[in-house]
């Protein structure tokens, strides 16, 4: 199983593009979702789904767009980007039911100029 | 603010030595408490976890001690070898919302292993 994965591994935006970070998972995992990770601070929730078709919105939800058409799949999208999203992006599954052991991608590395 | 928190943001042991990683919490109604490792340019890895009606949890080479007395987790790793070093996140489930709402992260503790 290649886990969770995330494309692309970088990424550099002007203020006021749009974006999408890919997010896709081997594991049929009901569970995903994305968090952003600034220095000096955790993890926080930018939204969640517990299955295809359901999404939510998690701590930090202003400025994504997220859709679970497939179980394997949970892109997040970037509707116009601002520096305060310049930030390392983490998408995560997991089990039904055992939300405590989530499973991380690498990340992706976002700069909004 | 944040309602799980580290005392250190920087911990150095010796190679060999145990180490123990220190948070605290502050919502008491959380149901389960959960130990991340971050190591560098990768994303988070679960450790182990703990629910709240426990004091302590024995993984392989790692304890987890809760104290809800005084809202404080500790993570202890024996015999510390390099492939710890990483910075080390402590979480809280609140379990609200069925628990699917995400967990809770503290802002990491570095530790570093001398040789």
């Amino acid at each position: 199983n290649a886990g969770v994965t995330q494309t692309p591994k970088f990424q550099v935006l002007k203020t006021g593009q749009s974006m999408t970070l890919q997010c896709a998972q081997d594991m049929n995992h009901e569970y995903m979702s994305w968090y952003r990770q600034d220095p000096g601070m955790g993890l926080r929730l930018i939204h969640y789904s517990v299955g295809a078709g359901i999404t939510d919105q998690g701590e930090v939800p202003n400025g994504y767009n997220v859709s679970r058409s497939t179980t394997e799949d949970f892109p997040l999208r970037l509707l116009s980007a601002a520096p305060s999203q310049t930030s390392v992006y983490f998408c995560a599954s997991g089990l039904a039911g055992d939300y405590n052991e989530q499973f991380f991608g690498p990340g992706t590395r976002l700069t909004v100029l | 603010g944040e309602s799980v928190g580290l005392h250190l943001p920087t911990l150095s042991v010796q190679e060999g030595d145990n180490s123990i990683i220190n948070c605290a919490y502050s919502n008491s109604a959380s149901d389960y408490f959960i130990w991340y490792k971050q190591e560098s340019g990768k994303g988070p890895q679960f450790i182990i976890d703990i629910r709240s009606n426990m004091d302590k949890r024995q993984g392989q080479r790692v304890t987890v001690l809760l104290n809800k007395t005084v809202k404080h987790l500790s993570l202890q790793i024996a015999a510390t070898q390099p492939g710890d070093s990483a910075v080390y996140f402590c979480a809280e489930n609140p379990y609200s919302g069925g628990g699917a709402d995400g967990l809770t992260f503290g802002k990491g503790t570095h530790l570093i292993i001398q040789p």
